[in-house]
């Protein structure tokens, strides 16, 4: 059974701190890696995707990939009170795969 | 360009009752997947469709089916509902690798 572990939180950052998430996951052979973000009572938006070791920067986001441990993570630096909502890490073993998420993170920034 | 719509934004169904639910994949994808998002769970992937035909399928029961169309719309049909059913139903739409989500279905099931 593929799983995607992540710690539900909930995770309470300074504004204006870096916000660390971080996630597992179960099989070894996983391709694909993606973090989305979800407000409550929406559907989840896509923030990142990563598909090689080492890091991806995107503005304020930097995801981290470390295929030998199994462990993807997610850097928000700067946090602002809008980043406050539910991140979803996502893996997908290849392209023609299901992609299997997990429970999510709850991230509450406090101004 | 429009993104990936689903309908109806919300529905409230009876035990025992049939529902469908639609999407329209976003501008260029050929691809369409669902998935049950229940309270507190991240999304659970249901199954796929790609050329009209269902790809892949997750751990849910037959009485969750659905279909493809020419225009690569779908529909997700479940019958014989449970309480258990009461979900945000999502459809995401790719072309390749990444899949964006629709706002979502919620399916209350009294």
């Amino acid at each position: 059974q593929k799983e995607v572990e992540q710690n539900s939180g909930p995770l309470s950052v300074p504004e204006g701190a870096i916000a660390s998430l971080n996630c597992t996951y179960s099989d070894r052979v996983s391709q694909s890696f993606f973090w989305y973000r979800q407000y409550s009572g929406k559907s989840p938006e896509l923030i990142m995707s990563i598909y090689s070791n080492g890091d991806k920067e995107d503005g304020r986001f930097t995801a981290q990939l470390n295929k030998a441990s199994q462990y993807v993570s997610l850097l928000i630096r700067d946090s602002q009170p809008s980043d406050s909502a539910t991140y979803l890490c996502a893996v997908r073993v290849n392209r023609d795969d299901k992609i299997i998420f997990g429970k999510g993170t709850r991230l509450h920034i406090l101004p | 360009d429009a993104g990936v719509t689903q309908s109806p934004t919300h529905l409230i169904k009876t035990r025992g009752q049939q529902v469908t639910l639609r999407c329209s994949p976003k501008s260029g994808h050929d691809t369409v997947s669902w998935y049950q998002q229940a309270l507190g769970q991240g999304p659970q992937f249901i199954f796929q469709y790609y050329e009209e035909e269902e790809r892949q399928r997750g751990n849910f029961p037959d009485r969750f089916s659905g279909h493809q169309y020419p225009n690569y719309s779908s529909e997700l049909n479940v019958n014989a509902l449970l309480l258990g059913d009461s979900a945000l139903y999502l459809c995401a739409s790719s072309f390749v690798e990444t899949q964006y989500f629709g706002p979502g279905t919620r399916l209350l099931v009294l």
